[in-house]
């Protein structure tokens, strides 16, 4: 049973614009959640986080927005840019944190 | 910037070969991790560890064995590798809750 789910394998947005990308999540004792960005042949390299406290986090072109009672996050980047293309994985934890990742989201971007 | 290091970071082995994929963490995080990614592109959980002498297996069932006897030392051990092992190991280690991934070590078994 997958706990964090991420349901577009793929995302295709044009260089400038805003890329959305979502994960929804199931286990209610999840307080924490994270992005990672990854590149092929590479390790997943930490982006963004937010606490269960909150519901907006932002740095420079990345924000994360946390709907608790949706059980839903988003990461949205604005302006997209082409070195943006990756895979992002929505990560969250709980008691022991311990990190269980979503399936991933290709992000293309296209100039 | 990151302290954690994998290698080799490709390796391509015959089948029944027995093969140690390293890793090492200079942040002196006490929890660290093995993911096995597959080119569908999930990251699957496969050993964690809490600390010294401490080692669980992960969500994902898998053939190989892990240890922990240093803080900055996990180990992965394949006894007798099969074509079925070929896929990308990532480790990571965490002080809390953001885990710094090494760069993988990508296996492929003929």
């Amino acid at each position: 049973d997958q706990q964090v789910k991420q349901n577009s394998p793929s995302l295709s947005v044009q260089e400038g614009r805003i890329s959305i990308l979502n994960c929804d999540y199931t286990n209610s004792m999840f307080d924490y959640f994270l992005w990672y960005k990854k590149y092929p042949a590479e390790g997943p390299t930490f982006l963004i986080s937010i606490s269960s406290i909150k519901d907006k986090n932002e740095d420079g072109r990345f924000t994360v927005f946390l709907n608790k009672s949706a059980k839903h996050l988003s990461l949205h980047i604005v302006p997209s840019q082409p070195g943006d293309s990756a895979v992002y994985f929505c990560a969250a934890s709980g008691a022991g944190n311990m990190l269980t990742f979503g399936g991933g989201t290709r992000l293309m971007v296209k100039p | 910037e990151a302290d954690i290091y994998q290698t080799p970071r490709y390796l391509v082995i015959g089948t029944g070969k027995k093969i140690t994929l390293e890793c090492s963490q200079t942040m002196g995080h006490d929890k660290m991790y093995w993911y096995q990614q597959d080119p569908g592109m999930e990251l699957h959980l496969i050993h964690y560890s809490y600390g010294v002498n401490s080692t669980e297996k992960g969500d994902l069932s898998s053939e190989s064995t892990v240890s922990r006897i240093r803080t900055e030392h996990f180990p992965l051990t394949l006894e007798s590798a099969r074509p079925s092992h070929t896929s990308q190991y990532l480790c990571a280690s965490s002080a809390n809750t953001e885990a710094f991934f090494g760069q993988g070590t990508r296996l492929t078994v003929v």
